[in-house]
Formats: C-alpha cells, sequence, structure tokens
C-alpha cells in the first residue's frame, strides 16, 4: 500500500481565484490520479498524472482550468483555477499500486474539501 | 462508454441484518471489479477486488462479493451487519489496462444499533 497526504485538508475561497492542492506519496509511483467528487455525488476521474509527461485530462475536463503538475515520482499538483461555486467538491488524488499496475488498484489520499463563495 | 451502477442511493439496516449491495456494469472486454469503502472521517479504502478465477471474493471485515459474468453484476454482501460498518461503498471498474477507475454512485449504508 501507500501513505498519501494532501494539502490543504479544506479551503474556502473566493470566485474567480485559483488554489492548489499537493499530493505527496510515500514512496515512488508512477502513475497518480486525480479526482472530483461534488456534493452527493461519486468519483469522476480528472486526469491521470504520470511523471515525466503531460497529465491526460478526461472528457470535460481541460488543462487550462485544472493544470497538472508532476515534477517527480512522489508528488503532484492539482490547480483549480478561475472557481465557480460549481467548482465546490472534494478533491482526491490516488496512486497506482506498483506491484499490480494497469489493474486499477489504487490507494487514496484524504481529500481536499473546497468551498468556493 | 463504460459505467457503472449501483442499485440502492441510501440502505438502512438493523445490526445483525445480512446486506447485500448490487452493483452493475457495462463494458465489454475484460474487467477488474473494485469495491471500496469510505468511513466516516477516513479515507477511501479498498474492501475486495476481483480480477481473475473464484468469482466469490473474499474482502475485509468479512465482505464478500460475486462476480456474475452474464448479469454483468458484481454484488456486495455481509451476512451480518454492525454499527461499524456504517459508510459509504463504491463500486468500481478498472477500464482495460489503463489504470483508470469508473466508480459507481456510491451507496450509503447506516447501521443501527
Amino acid at each position: 500500500s501507500a501513505v498519501i497526504s494532501q494539502k490543504p485538508s479544506r479551503d474556502i475561497c473566493q470566485r474567480g481565484t485559483s488554489l492548489t492542492i499537493q499530493c505527496q506519496v510515500d514512496s515512488q509511483v508512477t502513475m497518480m490520479f486525480w479526482y472530483r467528487q461534488q456534493p452527493g455525488q461519486s468519483l469522476t476521474l480528472i486526469a491521470t498524472a504520470n511523471q515525466g509527461s503531460e497529465a491526460t485530462y478526461e472528457s470535460g475536463f481541460v488543462i487550462d482550468k485544472f493544470p497538472i503538475s508532476r515534477p517527480n515520482l512522489t508528488f503532484s499538483t492539482l490547480t483549480v483555477s478561475n472557481m465557480s461555486p460549481e467548482d465546490s467538491s472534494i478533491y482526491l488524488c490516488s496512486v497506482e499500486d506498483r506491484l499490480q499496475r494497469g489493474t486499477g488498484t489504487q490507494y487514496f489520499g484524504p481529500g481536499t474539501r473546497l468551498l468556493v463563495l | 462508454a463504460q459505467s457503472v451502477s449501483q442499485h440502492n442511493h441510501h440502505v438502512i439496516l438493523s445490526e445483525a441484518a445480512s446486506l447485500e449491495l448490487g452493483c452493475n456494469y457495462s463494458y465489454g472486454g475484460t474487467v477488474n471489479l473494485f469495491w471500496y469503502v469510505q468511513y466516516p472521517g477516513q479515507h477511501l479504502q479498498l474492501l475486495l477486488k476481483y480480477f481473475s478465477g473464484d468469482p466469490l471474493v473474499k474482502g475485509i471485515k468479512g465482505f464478500e462479493a460475486e462476480f456474475i459474468k452474464s448479469k454483468f453484476s458484481f454484488n456486495l454482501r455481509k451476512p451480518s451487519v454492525q454499527w461499524s460498518d456504517t459508510a459509504e461503498y463504491f463500486c468500481a471498474v478498472g477500464s482495460g489496462n489503463t489504470g483508470k477507475l469508473i466508480f459507481g454512485q456510491g451507496t450509503t449504508l447506516q447501521v443501527k444499533p
């Protein structure tokens, strides 16, 4: 397994501003994922972040709105840009199990709870 | 497009009752199937998974799930629930060999003591 931490754990932001969420893993991993969980809804994958390459975004998510960095094998950031109240969600990062690559086995961080006013 | 459907949004049971949470998926190829659980105030964590072999898989805390290929289902079961099983349960499908997960809507289970 992997231990994942996220910062901040929660934040309240004004519309039009941006917030960068950090995700730190206690071991080196190839694939990291960013999810959004809107109130009362399930997890939706935003993008896959591999070290050394551009993030791959899912349909409905774009780099200008959710820029991602992956500078090394233990760290990633997700920025929520030009926020609106519709961006109020929990944002989670996850990492793939190194021994079960490609299977979908993932470990999740505690999430960042974002409220946009 | 692949999708995962969980039948129940909110389930309320008394302790010692039996539990079955439904999960159906749509995907034509080989699938990896998962149940994740999120206890109040805790991280999302893996409950059990199925890749291949015996379609009846056992997970932590007495949970099990059965993969029925003909029905595209992966239902979660527990013969006798406890108050500590109160949590949100998510069914998920691994998308091909991409490592990505597609989640169902989630089921909130409330167990009354």
